[in-house]
């Protein structure tokens, strides 16, 4: 059974602490890992897709990185409007998306 | 305006009485999602769409029914409400093989 597990739960940062959010996961046949950014009484905006380890993508303050077993979104010197739950899902050869639980994600000023 | 439009945004149905919510996209992509989202939890897929007539399971789809006769529309309904699928219910769409790219604002819906 496909798992995706995000670390941590809850994130709190000070304006400008730079930190990194975890999304692990246990899938057969990855075809693809996707990160997203959801504000309250949203829906999920799309951020990044990452088809294989080594991958890295960058939008603003935000990189997301791929290894074979995991993924890590860094958050480089957050501001207040970073403050939202982000959540990671993976693709597998299936065609259907496991979404995680989430980290929400408040940056304090 | 180009996009994915769900309506109702707030739906209180009782228990036992069928329910319909809709989604429609702009968009043209040929996949449609129906996911719901409880509190503090993840995203969990009910029915999915790969073209117009042409639909399947997700991880929960008991007690719920989709349809699709145009690309352009995904309805979901509930034929037999029950408090457990109070939730808030997300549409989106995609092309083949990419991300679910785009979210509706979804429909809280409650059941009493």
């Amino acid at each position: 059974e496909d798992q995706v597990t995000q670390s941590p739960e809850a994130l709190r940062l000070q304006e400008g602490e730079s930190s990194s959010l975890n999304c692990s996961y246990t899938v057969s046949g990855l075809r693809g890992l996707f990160w997203y950014r959801q504000d309250p009484g949203k829906g999920p905006e799309f951020l990044f897709t990452l088809y294989s380890a080594g991958e890295e993508k960058e939008k603003e303050r935000l990189k997301a990185t791929l290894t074979k077993k995991e993924s890590f979104l860094h958050i480089t010197a957050p501001k207040p409007e970073d403050s939202a739950t982000y959540l990671c899902a993976v693709r597998t050869n299936a065609g259907k998306s496991t979404f995680g639980d989430g980290t929400t994600l408040t940056v304090k000023p | 305006d180009a996009g994915i439009t769900q309506s109702p945004r707030y739906k209180i149905t009782e228990t036992g009485r069928q329910v319909t919510l809709m989604c429609h996209q702009t968009w043209s992509h040929s996949y449609m999602f129906w996911y719901r989202q409880d509190l503090g939890h993840g995203l969990r897929l009910i029915y999915y769409s790969a073209a117009a007539d042409i639909t399947d399971k997700g991880e929960v789809p008991d007690g719920y029914v989709v349809s699709r006769s145009k690309t352009e529309n995904f309805p979901l309904t509930l034929e037999s409400a029950t408090r457990s699928q109070t939730s808030v219910y997300f549409c989106a769409s995609s092309d083949p093989g990419g991300p679910e790219a785009f979210f509706g604002q979804g429909t809280r819906l409650t059941v009493v």
